[in-house]
């Protein structure tokens, strides 16, 4: 069975960083497109980052610079390093699969990211 | 970049009934356009990519059509289950971004 499972979600200060994981079960990330996008009760949904299976990695210009996705083909999870946080960061976030890097064709339930003093 | 505007914000069908939903894209996406349905507590599920391609294990009542700027999804018999909020995604200027609208939200009358 296909599975996505995002933890490493909280409440974190402007400014701080973030880790964010999304392990995977019934596939092989590493040869999938592996990407997140986030929920914002303002912008609804927002894609933010993909990696490819041959590890090339896009970014949203909103979050360039600031976040690197990654994976660890060892443990079949994806990461989400974030740094330099800011409020209008705060969402929910999804680990999506996509068979091609246009869009998700199996996506986790999400993990709650608040940037609050 | 390209917007996504969906209508209407809210949309509320007896069961047994049609339900249309609409996204319109502010230039042209041809067909790389991909439906989602995010009930509540639950992931996204993906229903259509290329705009009327249907997703594995989504029911025959649900359709999509439409190229250019203009979609339409379309649930020919609305069941309890569909309740849900449905967003539409461009994928047509990858890298370039991929965006979505803001989303119907379909509730049983």
């Amino acid at each position: 069975e296909v599975q996505l499972v995002e933890t490493g979600g909280g409440l974190i200060q402007p400014g701080g960083s973030l880790r964010l994981s999304c392990a995977a079960s019934g596939f092989i990330v590493s040869t999938n497109y592996m990407s997140w996008v986030r929920q914002t009760p303002g912008k609804g949904l927002e894609w933010v980052s993909i990696i490819y299976s041959g590890g090339s990695a896009y970014y949203a210009d909103s979050v360039n610079g600031r976040v690197t996705i990654s994976r660890d083909i060892s443990k079949n999870t994806v990461y989400l390093q974030m740094k330099s946080l800011r409020a209008e960061d705060t969402a929910i976030y999804y680990c999506a699969r996509g068979k091609d890097p246009t869009y998700f064709d199996f996506w986790g339930q999400g993990t709650l990211v608040t940037v609050s003093s | 970049e390209i917007v996504m505007t969906q209508t209407p914000a809210t949309l509320s069908v007896s069961p047994g009934e049609r339900a249309t939903l609409s996204c319109r894209a502010s230039q042209s996406v041809s067909s790389n356009l991909a439906w989602y349905q995010h009930k509540p507590g639950q992931a996204p599920r993906l229903l259509f990519y290329g705009a009327s391609i249907r997703a594995a294990g989504i029911p025959a009542r649900f359709s999509g059509s439409g190229s250019g700027t203009e979609f339409t999804l379309t649930i020919s018999s609305l069941q309890s289950e569909d309740l849900a909020i449905y967003y539409c995604q461009q994928y047509n200027n990858w890298p370039r971004g991929l965006t979505f609208g803001g989303g119907t939200k379909v509730e049983i009358k």
